[in-house]
């Protein structure tokens, strides 16, 4: 079974540029997955950022970005604010369904 | 303005069916425009896809969950429901219900419910 793979953990420096990835166990990442990113803070839903690689949700800050680099999916965030802190989701469109990553969770400091 | 709201038993015993329902509010469950999913999250941990369903009826299933998931919809009362069989500690989570695009385009574009925390235990 493929699973989705992203970074455990991330840390960015207030201000800076990170980039997380959502990649597969096996094989790569294109469009064709319509890769999606979700921001989730402790105790609330998760919050729709990016879906479909590059289409940023309503109300979305063009400091995030979607793509996909090499063999793998995309979140960029420049300019990193500390409510940007949070954990980060992206779930790919497989087969039998979308299946998420397990998150990767960003500190900025 | 969409909104979706998660109901039901915060507490259910193992081996009994969970069940939820999620209300749509500020438009119609039956525009044909969206799927209607359920999505959850154990305390800690990552989401889970667990199905969607469509205005029609129309239902897709986790594969890893499809033996003892069912969702159904109302559309006189603009709802759509989670069943959930056979429950162990394993299905304690946050569970969501989400509104997501017809429209392939628009893949992943979830629109999320406040989510309700559903606790397996005797």
């Amino acid at each position: 079974q493929t699973v989705v793979t992203q970074e455990p953990s991330f840390s960015v420096s207030p201000g800076g540029t990170v980039t997380l990835t959502c990649g597969l166990s096996s094989g790569s990442v294109s469009t064709s997955y319509y890769p999606s990113w979700y921001q989730q803070t402790p105790g609330q839903a998760p919050r729709t950022l990016i879906y479909s690689t590059n289409t940023r949700s309503s109300g979305v800050p063009d400091r995030f970005s979607g793509s996909i680099l090499g063999n793998k999916a995309a979140l960029t965030i420049t300019g990193a604010q500390a409510d940007d802190e949070s954990d980060y989701y992206c779930v790919l469109y497989m087969g039998s369904g979308p299946s998420f990553g397990g998150g990767t969770k960003l500190t900025v400091l | 303005q969409v909104q979706l709201q998660e109901s039901g038993p915060g507490l259910v015993k193992p081996s009994q069916t969970l069940s939820l329902t999620c209300t749509v509010s500020g438009g119609s469950i039956s525009s044909g425009d969206y799927y209607w999913s359920w999505i959850r999250q154990p305390p800690g941990k990552g989401l889970e896809w667990i199905g969607y369903i469509y205005y029609s009826g129309s239902t897709y299933y986790n594969p890893s969950l499809k033996s003892r998931v069912t969702i159904s919809v109302d559309t006189s009362k603009n709802q759509f429901s989670l069943k959930l069989s056979s429950v162990t500690a394993a299905d304690t989570a946050v569970y969501y219900c989400a509104r997501e695009s017809l429209s392939s385009d628009s893949s992943g574009e979830y629109l999320w419910g406040q989510g309700t925390l559903v606790t397996v235990s005797s």
